[in-house]
Formats: C-alpha cells, structure tokens, sequence
C-alpha cells in the first residue's frame, strides 16, 4: 500500500536557523513528490517537485528538497527560516504519468521562534 | 487568473441537515478532487473526476455522502444526513492532463455539523 511517514509532528526551530523536515514514503514505483505548505486557515500551495532528473530541487520561498531513492526519502530544507515559514507542511506522492490522487503524509507544524 | 474555487468558506449546521459544498476547478484542467481534512486521519481522498467522470470513489465514507461533477466546471460534494463526525475542512483540487500530477487546492470550506 501506498504511504507517506512524516515522523515529526512537530518541530520548532529559531528564526535564522537551518530547517529539515523529514519525508519517507512506500511506493510500488518511483513516485512523483510533492511538497505543500498550509497556512492557518488556507488551502495547500505547492512548494515544490520532484518528477525526474536531478535529486535537488528547488522551490519557492528557499526552500529545497533532496530525493534518496535508496532510503526512498524526501526531505525539506530551508538554509535560514522566516517567522512567516511558520505553518503545516505536508509531504505527498503520485502516481507517475497520470492525474491521480495524491497520498498525503500526516503533516509537520513548523513553528519559529525569534 | 483564479485558483480553484470553493464556496462556502465556512459552514455551521445541525446534525441530520442537508449540506452541499460546491467547487470551481481551474479553467482547462480536467482532473477534479475531493479531499477531507480531519485531525485524527489527516487529507484523504474522497473521490475523484476525470473529464467529469467519477473514477474512484471508494473513499466515500458512506451513502450519505455523494459528489456529482455536471459539467467542467462545476462540481458539487452533498452530505445528506449530515453526523457531527463529518465535521472537518473539505477540500477541492484540480489538475490537468499532460501535467505532472500538480494538485491546485481550493481554500476549503471548513463544515461544523452541531
């Protein structure tokens, strides 16, 4: 069965500090890995994705996430966070090749602190 | 450009009430889904339409739930009788075909059932 393992509930980390938010997931295949972030009271707005390629990818706001496929792993990172990186993030996989649903990870709230 | 459009934002009902939540997708995408967002499960899917044409809903909880897409761009997500148990944050995304699976999530309509 198709699962994504987010392993931290929640994390709060200093304003300037590093971020990494952890990521395993359990697929038949090479998914597609997405990651979400939610703000308080909103919809999810994607952060960034892995389809194929290099391992490193970029997305918005700073943030970057390395896919292992040897510990079938995507992390998050973040070199230096923002008070307003302050949020849920949700880690995601798909189906390859075709519109199909999304399995979500449990999601890690991200508090910062000054 | 608008994003995914969901209405209500916010629902507050008595139990054994009819709710009916609506969804816009995104113009041209063709993909449509149905996510409920609660504490304890998390997002999970609860059906999806491709080209307007249900193809899973095992997600579904029970008969009391139903979703219905009429045309491309509008779906609707009725519960009838509504339990205080299906309160949780309900969710739409759009995707289009020939993408990457990228989900496009509406804000969500937040549903109390009392």
């Amino acid at each position: 069965a198709q699962s994504v393992t987010q392993p931290d509930i929640h994390i709060t980390v200093s304003e300037g500090a590093s971020l990494e938010l952890r990521c395993n997931y359990s697929y038949g295949a090479t998914p597609y890995l997405f990651w979400y972030v939610q703000s308080p009271g909103q919809g999810l707005q994607l952060l960034l994705k892995y389809l194929s390629g290099d391992t490193l990818v970029q997305g918005i706001k700073g943030f970057e996430a390395e896919f292992k496929r040897s510990q079938s792993s995507f992390n998050l990172r973040k070199p230096s966070v923002h008070w307003s990186d302050a949020a849920e993030y949700f880690c995601a996989v798909g189906r390859r090749g075709g519109n199909t649903p999304l399995v979500f990870g449990k999601g890690t709230r991200l508090s910062v602190i000054a | 450009d608008a994003g995914v459009i969901q209405s209500p934002r916010h629902e507050v009902t008595e139990m054994g009430q009819e709710v009916t939540l609506r969804c816009k997708p995104i113009s041209g995408h063709n993909s449509l889904f149905w996510y409920r967002q609660t504490m304890m499960r998390g997002l999970e899917l609860l059906i999806y339409f491709n080209n307007n044409v249900p193809i899973d809903d095992s997600g579904m909880p029970e008969d009391r739930f139903s979703a219905k897409m009429p045309n491309a761009s509008f779906s609707t997500l009725k519960i009838q009788p509504s339990e205080p148990r299906d309160s949780a944050v309900y969710f739409c995304a759009s995707s289009t075909t020939g993408g990457d699976n990228e989900q496009f999530f509406g804000p969500g309509t937040r549903l109390t059932v009392l």
